[in-house]
């Protein structure tokens, strides 16, 4: 079974500062895509950047960028210019590349905080 | 752009009680997928619906049913409420394809009391 582990529990940032967030993940499958998801003390959950396992270039949006290694199992999430809105819980997931239609598993999540 | 929609917002019930949550896909996702998230944890899968026919199926207990309507809504039934059933509980959709992205709804709140 595949599982997604981030290891930061909580992590702090001052405004306008560069913080990564890590996530790691076990699969013995080839074809997957991960996902990094905000969710903010409204709770909704937002859809920050994606990157699908077969493309070597990481994936970036605007001031959020990853670093994917895939022989080492890596995720991680570089949110450049931190600003207070990005003060909320981010999830690290995984999702196969075949079978089933595909359902998200999620890490324990990641409580950034921004200092002003 | 449309979103996943989900109703009630908030509901509260008692022991015993049942209660329906309601989600409406974006137009033209053939799929819906449940998640339960407790106070303080990560979003557990539930359930998912491809074309009206379950497609997966995760930690959803047998006191739980759910499906997917022609209209391409789906409504999760929850009998027997239990205090532990207490939890923010999303709808998913995405079109079929692994490339496409979950897109969220913002949540019902069930307080079981």
């Amino acid at each position: 079974a595949q599982t997604v582990t981030q290891s930061q529990p909580e992590m702090s940032v001052q405004e306008a500062e560069t913080v990564t967030l890590s996530c790691t993940y076990d699969t013995s499958e080839s074809d997957y895509y991960l996902f990094w998801y905000k969710q903010p003390p409204s709770r909704q959950m937002i859809l920050v950047i994606r990157q699908e396992a077969y493309k070597q270039q990481n994936a970036t949006e605007n001031r959020f960028s990853v670093n994917f290694q895939k022989a080492a199992k890596s995720f991680s999430l570089k949110i450049s210019d931190s600003q207070l809105g990005d003060a909320a819980m981010y999830f690290c997931a995984y999702r196969r590349g075949e079978g089933s239609q595909g359902n998200l598993i999620f890490g324990k999540g990641t409580k950034l905080s921004v200092k002003p | 752009a449309a979103g996943v929609i989900q109703s009630p917002r908030h509901l509260i019930k008692e022991k015993r009680e049942t209660a329906t949550l309601k989600c409406y896909p974006i137009p033209r996702h053939d799929t819906v997928y449940w998640y339960q998230q407790g106070p303080g944890q990560d979003p557990q899968f539930l359930i998912s619906f491809y074309e009206k026919m379950q497609s997966d199926k995760g930690s959803i207990p047998d006191r739980f049913s759910a499906q997917q309507f022609s209209d391409y809504h789906s409504e999760l039934n929850m009998s027997s409420l239990e205090l532990g059933d207490s939890a923010l509980y999303f709808c998913a959709s995405s079109l079929a394809g692994h490339n496409s992205p979950l897109h969220f709804g913002n949540g019902t709140r069930l307080t079981v009391t």
